[in-house]
């Protein structure tokens, strides 16, 4: 079965703390990955999309990398302002159409200042 | 560019009631997809449609339905409500066609069944 787990649950940085977090894929194939982040009442923000193992992408303070079997999130000098849920998303090769993600649980990531 | 817009934003509901959600995509967005998200189980996927058709379906109980208008808005509903229904719904648009998984969130529904 198509599974997505995300690690740790929770996390708790000081600022400028570098840290990663971790997301493990059991897919039949793998069409893309997906990084969103989510603030406390509201809805997810598109982060990055990875298709391919070795593939890495960069926005701001944030680094997404992917292997055969999983993703890092790399937070370098995290701000306060990164606090958020960081959710991992997988699409898998099916037949037809089929467009569905599965979604990881998350991980709730603060910074202290 | 305006962004997703779901309403209402809060709600409350008594076990038997039923419920209709709406949401408006971005503006050139001819998919919606509907999640549930709860702490216990994240984000859950309903369905999605594409210029006015069902694309795909999550699973859900017949309780949970759609449909999406000719200006690609989309509603929800809920029939039946129990317990465990109350969530926050979650509509997502994307162009349809290309990546599926970069959607564009709106702020959600948060429903909570008495």
């Amino acid at each position: 079965e198509d599974q997505v787990t995300q690690s740790p649950e929770a996390l708790r940085l000081q600022e400028g703390e570098s840290s990663s977090l971790n997301c493990s894929y059991t897919v039949s194939g793998l069409r893309g990955l997906f990084w969103y982040r989510q603030d406390p009442g509201k809805g997810p923000e598109f982060l990055f999309t990875l298709y391919s193992a070795g593939e890495e992408k960069e926005k701001e303070r944030l680094k997404a990398t992917l292997t055969k079997k999983e993703s890092f999130l790399h937070i370098t000098a995290p701000k306060p302002e990164d606090s958020a849920t960081y959710l991992c998303a997988v699409q898998a090769i099916r037949a037809g159409n089929n467009r569905k993600l599965i979604w990881g649980l998350g991980t709730s990531l603060a910074v202290n200042p | 560019k305006a962004g997703v817009t779901q309403t209402p934003r809060y709600l409350i509901k008594t076990r038997g009631q039923q419920v209709t959600l709406s949401c408006s995509p971005i503006s050139g967005h001819r998919s919606v997809s509907w999640y549930q998200q709860t702490p216990g189980q994240g984000l859950q996927f309903l369905f999605e449609y594409f210029s006015e058709t069902q694309r795909n379906k999550g699973n859900f109980p017949g309780r949970f339905s759609g449909r999406q208008f000719s200006n690609s808005r989309s509603e929800m509903n809920v029939s039946t409500l129990e317990l465990g229904d109350s969530a926050l719904y979650l509509c997502a648009s994307s162009a349809g066609q290309g990546v599926p998984g970069e959607l564009f969130f709106g702020e959600g529904s948060r429903l909570t069944v008495l």
